[in-house]
């Protein structure tokens, strides 16, 4: 079966640091690929998606992905992080539906 | 317009109580989409309408009734709910067809069934 799985369940970050977030999908064609964030008692935001052409994807809010087929990885990456991107992080693939994966949730300390 | 809007935000309502969610959104999507989300727990995909009709039906029960009656709204509308059924409804609309098309969500209501 199609999936897309996160292999951290929380990361804390100090406020300034770099984050990761990590996605690993099971697919054989080119997946289309989504990263969405959700703040507490919110709804789900885009941050960026990839389908095809450049790995490197920019999105909203200052961050990144790289889409690396020979990993099977489309993980999430932002330089500095501030304490507004505390939240719950989805990786998702979409076909005639969205599948996410379990989510990483990132808490940012002072 | 790239909001879709939910009400209410917040419902508690009892077992044999009748309630409905609202949707709407006018960006124009034909695609829309309800979805449960529990506590820590990914959203959970339950209806999918395209063209104002049904096209996806994840095995939902009977207590929810979904409806379209016209291509900005969407309802979900609830019937002698379970206490297990509290949790966030998110509804969600996306542009087309195609899979690269990303689906906006609206900010959801928070169902508490006592």
């Amino acid at each position: 079966a199609q999936s897309v799985t996160q292999p951290d369940i929380h990361i804390t970050v100090s406020e300034g640091a770099s984050l990761e977030l990590r996605c690993n999908y099971s697919y054989g064609a080119t997946p289309y690929l989504f990263w969405y964030v959700q703040s507490p008692g919110q709804g789900l935001q885009l941050l960026l998606k990839y389908f095809s052409g450049d790995t490197l994807v920019q999105g909203i809010k200052g961050f990144e992905a790289e889409f690396k087929r020979s990993q099977s990885s489309f993980n999430l990456r932002k330089p500095s992080v501030h304490w507004s991107d505390a939240a719950e992080y989805f990786c998702a693939h979409n076909d005639y539906k969205l599948s996410f994966g379990a989510g990483t949730t990132v808490t940012v300390r002072a | 317009d790239t909001e879709v809007t939910q009400t209410p935000k917040h419902l508690v309502m009892g077992m044999t109580n009748k309630k409905s969610l609202k949707c709407e959104q006018h960006m124009g999507h034909r695609a829309m989409y309800w979805y449960k989300q529990k506590a820590k727990k990914p959203p959970e995909l339950m209806f999918v309408y395209s063209y104002e009709k049904l096209s996806i039906n994840e095995s939902v029960p009977s207590r929810f009734s979904p409806e379209c009656p016209n291509s900005s709204l969407l309802n979900l509308h609830l019937h002698a709910l379970q206490p297990e059924d509290s949790a966030l409804y998110l509804c969600a609309s996306r542009s087309g067809q195609s899979s690269y098309n990303e689906q906006f969500f609206g900010p959801g209501t928070r169902l508490t069934v006592l």
